[in-house]
């Protein structure tokens, strides 16, 4: 079975803190793909990021990075000097090969107080 | 483009009325799905197809019926409601080019059961 873990429901910050959302993972397919999408208050969905299960290179986008680890499961989302604007729900995703069905996270709520 | 289209943004129903909530995507993407979004519990997998008539259910498939005619338009109905199907429910769609593409959400359906 399939299952995605985010086990920090909620974090709070403050502006310019560094933060990390931890996601972990099962499954029993050797290829998967892991995904990280965002929720601002507005409530509309998007996608940040996937992954792979046969590249662990770790990938960065301005003050966003992802560190993929399949010796732990984990796909961990790190926010570099956060700001008021990242305040979101953050959603961690798995999804196997070949059907699509994508699972998700519980979602992790981050607020950056300013 | 409009991306992905849901209707109506929000629905009030009684207990025992049906209705049927709408998803229609323009970019010719083959996959799409509907999810349930609950306080704590993330997003769940209602239902999801790979094509034009090719439907398959999700975690949580009971009460909700879907077809899927042509390849722009998924919607879901809902045969009976019950209070339980309060929510906010989310079209996803994706392209098949890749397992690896990210959904293209909606911008989602708040229904209340009453």
């Amino acid at each position: 079975a399939q299952k995605v873990t985010q086990a920090q429901t909620e974090i709070s910050v403050v502006e310019k803190e560094d933060v990390t959302l931890d996601c972990v993972y099962e499954t029993r397919d050797t290829t998967y793909y892991l995904f990280w999408y965002k929720q601002p208050p507005s409530g509309e969905l998007v996608f940040l990021i996937r992954r792979n299960s046969f590249d662990e290179q770790n990938e960065i986008s301005g003050r966003y990075s992802w560190n993929f680890q399949k010796s732990t499961s984990s796909f961990n989302f790190t926010i570099t000097a956060s700001q008021v604007v990242d305040s979101a729900v953050y959603f961690c995703a798995l999804r196997n090969p070949g059907g699509f069905k994508t699972i998700f996270g519980a979602g992790t709520r981050l607020f950056v107080k300013a | 483009n409009a991306g992905v289209t849901q209707t109506p943004k929000f629905q009030v129903l009684k207990t025992g009325q049906s209705m049927t909530l709408q998803c229609a995507q323009d970019m010719n993407h083959e996959y799409m799905s509907w999810y349930r979004q609950d306080p704590g519990m993330g997003l769940r997998l209602i239902h999801y197809s790979v094509g034009a008539g090719i439907t398959d259910q999700g975690e949580v498939p009971n009460g909700y019926n879907v077809s899927r005619s042509t390849t722009e338009d998924f919607p879901l109905r809902l045969l009976s409601a019950a209070p339980s199907q309060t929510s906010v429910y989310f079209c996803a769609s994706s392209y098949k080019g890749g397992e690896e593409a990210g959904y293209t959400f909606g911008s989602g359906t708040r229904l209340t059961v009453v």
